[in-house]
């Protein structure tokens, strides 16, 4: 059974980078699939951020393109965020996810992790 | 940006009857459309994929249907479980990927 797990601060502080981090198990990041990020605010509701394929294709938000960018450990089985420039409006629960290449729909999700951008 | 509608924000519904949820698509999206089930404390979970095809594990009594800008979610006859928030998704080949404000299924 695939489970993804996020990880990383849930504190930034404005103007700072929020990183975070989503670990796999029960499937290899490298067997396929795009691995991505969704946030959900109390603004904005659900808010696709970017999915990542090892194959080097990446898919972005053209809201958040310039701030945003995806990796990948392979040999923690892990991939990543990094949101530049934090904000208040980046609070939000962010999302890991497994994004099917064919049908392009999220299955299935962590649990999500709060960040909240504050001093 | 196609923008996802759901209504209604909330549906009050008793044990054993039948939901049914809407979604309209500023645009057409074809059969691009999913729908997630999300429970508080649980991660969202997929139920419905291109428009009518249960995602695996997903009893019977959740039925999706409709194309182009107009899609409707059934739950045929609620159980306890079943009391969430339900999202829909479009996946059409136009970024970004979008969701609706999602419909929260309560007991009445």
């Amino acid at each position: 059974q695939v489970q993804l797990q996020e990880s990383g601060p849930g504190l930034v502080r404005p103007s700072e980078t929020l990183s975070l981090n989503c670990t796999v198990s029960g499937y290899s990041i490298t067997s396929g699939f795009y691995w991505g990020w969704i946030r959900q605010s109390p603004a904005k509701g659900l808010e696709w951020i970017a999915s990542i394929a090892l194959n080097g294709n990446s898919l972005y938000n053209p809201s958040l393109k310039n701030r945003v960018t995806l990796s990948e450990d392979t040999s923690k089985n892990q991939f990543s965020l990094t949101l530049r420039s934090a904000t208040a409006a980046d609070t939000a629960v962010y999302y890991c996810v497994r994004q099917v290449p064919g049908t392009l729909n999220f299955d299935p999700w962590g649990h999500g992790m709060l960040v909240t951008v504050s001093s | 940006e196609i923008v996802m509608t759901q209504s209604p924000g909330t549906l009050s519904v008793s044990p054993g009857e039948r939901a049914t949820l809407s979604c309209r698509a500023s645009q057409s999206v074809n059969s691009n459309l999913a729908w997630y089930q999300h429970k508080s404390g649980h991660a969202p979970r997929l139920l419905i994929y291109g428009s009518s095809i249960r995602a695996a594990g997903i009893p019977r009594r959740f039925s999706g249907s409709g194309s182009g800008t107009e899609f409707t979610l059934t739950i045929s006859s609620l159980q306890s479980e079943d009391f969430a928030v339900y999202y829909c998704q479009q996946y059409e080949d136009r970024l970004p990927f979008t969701f609706g404000g999602g419909t929260k299924v309560e007991i009445k």
